[in-house]
């Protein structure tokens, strides 16, 4: 089974509307950290946001917010307001466990495109 | 800030041939990452390493070896290059609490002819 799904290969936004990109994930463990990357088409990897299992509130930074529904096991990203510059490819991963190597599992990815 | 530095950007092998992929990082980070991503898919871990001297393997290691003798460095070796190797490869590094993401480089893209 994936440990991490993101069912959605592409979405397109409207400028300046919110989007929700989708990630579920699949663990066992009770402790594990859950963070999404940008990947722009020149195609480095840029870090968004992280929620931790055990965080009580929702992570937010700035235009991107995760809504973290820990008994449905989803880890959506939010991002308000877009604009063009958010076309990218964005993935979900996960980290299992505490301390040791925090190697991380990552989706699939989905291929926004915010039209003007 | 240099931050993590992959070399080379591209290179295109021949099948059989064999070349080292370096990456470094200034950031005195303990843990670093070799990934892979292949066309339309997410990263998958080859290698990993918690320190200098001590590497493990990831999801998609054969093929591949690795090195760690100093906490800034982390190359990695392609032995016999295959078809099935063409892919981007990313470098990262991350200190080693869970919260804290990891810094990717910006990529060597593979191709294996």
């Amino acid at each position: 089974a994936q440990k991490i799904t993101q069912t959605q290969p592409g979405m397109f936004v409207q400028e300046k509307e919110a989007v929700t990109l989708d990630c579920t994930y699949d663990t066992s463990d009770p402790s594990y950290g859950l963070f999404w990357y940008k990947q722009p088409s020149s195609g480095e990897m840029i870090f968004l946001i992280y929620q931790g299992s055990y965080d009580q509130q929702n992570a937010t930074e700035g235009r991107y917010s995760l809504n973290f529904q820990k008994a449905r096991k989803s880890a959506n990203l939010v991002i308000s307001a877009s604009q063009l510059g958010d076309s990218a490819m964005y993935f979900c991963a996960m980290r299992e466990g505490e301390g040791g190597s925090e190697k991380l599992v990552f989706g699939k990815g989905t291929k926004l495109t915010v039209n003007p | 800030n240099a931050g993590v530095t992959q070399t080379p950007k591209f290179r295109i092998l021949k099948i059989g041939q064999s070349m080292t992929l370096q990456c470094t990082q200034d950031m005195n980070h303990n843990y670093m990452y070799w990934y892979r991503q292949d066309p339309g898919m997410g990263l998958k871990l080859i290698y990993y390493s918690v320190g200098a001297g001590i590497t493990d393997k990831g999801e998609v290691p054969n093929g591949y070896n690795v090195s760690r003798s100093t906490t800034e460095d982390f190359p990695l070796r392609l032995e016999l290059a295959a078809p099935s190797q063409t892919s981007v490869y990313f470098c990262a590094s991350s200190r080693p609490r869970g919260n804290q993401p990891q810094h990717f480089g910006d990529g060597t893209r593979l191709s294996i002819l």
